[in-house]
């Protein structure tokens, strides 16, 4: 149940795109197409962004979007905002039975 | 609207036990698994364990597997997480989390969490 590998940080400014990476093994990502993406702000619950690598639940919007390849999950956020500005993960199935999450990713608004 | 309140955290020596509950409301309960994840101070969030929607099969994160029990009330729309021989790096803010369905999968939606505090 090793953890998946996020970036530490990443930063960009208003209107910029930018994407954070999630990169797992065979066992996880690159075996289930069910990758979530999750957005938080401290002291607040976790908001689900986008499921099964690239789903958008209703009411993301849509400057949101995920991919994957091969063992690589990635999040695209374009039209930075402000309000983007939280740490996110990602979580995975990762077989028999169990899930693993992202070391997480702080998201900076310049 | 779904609703899932946590509550019973609380600071517990080491070694002692703790009972941590999650109300569940604006769902059918009985049809999807819960999860508990947890995040420590200035750390990522970890899975915890998953129950199925009808109590029978449970899993569990390999650094809590057998301290933690996790059960559910279907008849209470409640989730409970016992937690036995605490150390300190159990020591975290703990989420009850519906699962998109039967799961286990990454869950859809989160309670505000309870804080565990394992400290002498």
């Amino acid at each position: 149940q090793s953890a998946l590998t996020q970036p530490a940080s990443v930063s960009g400014s208003p209107g910029q795109s930018i994407t954070i990476s999630c990169t797992g093994t065979s066992s996880d990502i690159g075996s289930y197409n069910l990758v979530s993406w999750y957005q938080h702000h401290p002291g607040k619950a976790p908001k689900l962004m986008i499921y099964e690598g690239s789903k958008r639940p209703s009411g993301v919007s849509n400057r949101f979007a995920g991919s994957k390849s091969g063992n690589t999950a990635s999040l695209t956020i374009s039209g930075l905002q402000a309000e983007d500005e939280a740490d996110y993960y990602c979580c995975s199935y990762a077989g028999t039975r169990t899930l693993v999450f992202g070391g997480g990713t702080k998201l900076a608004v310049l | 609207q779904v609703q899932l309140v946590e509550s019973g955290g609380g600071v517990v020596q080491p070694g002692r036990s703790l009972r941590l509950s999650c109300a569940a409301s604006g769902f059918t309960f009985t049809s999807h698994g819960i999860h508990w994840v947890r995040q420590a101070p200035g750390k990522g969030l970890e899975w915890v364990a998953f129950i199925s929607y009808d109590g029978v099969n449970d899993y569990y994160a390999d650094s809590v597997r057998g301290r933690f029990t996790i059960s559910r009330d279907n008849s209470k729309n409640t989730l409970s997480l016992h937690m036995n021989s605490l150390r300190a790096d159990d020591t975290a803010l703990y989420y009850c989390a519906k699962d998109p369905g039967f799961g286990p999968r990454p869950a859809d939606f989160w309670g505000q969490g309870t804080l565990v505090i394992v400290s002498s």
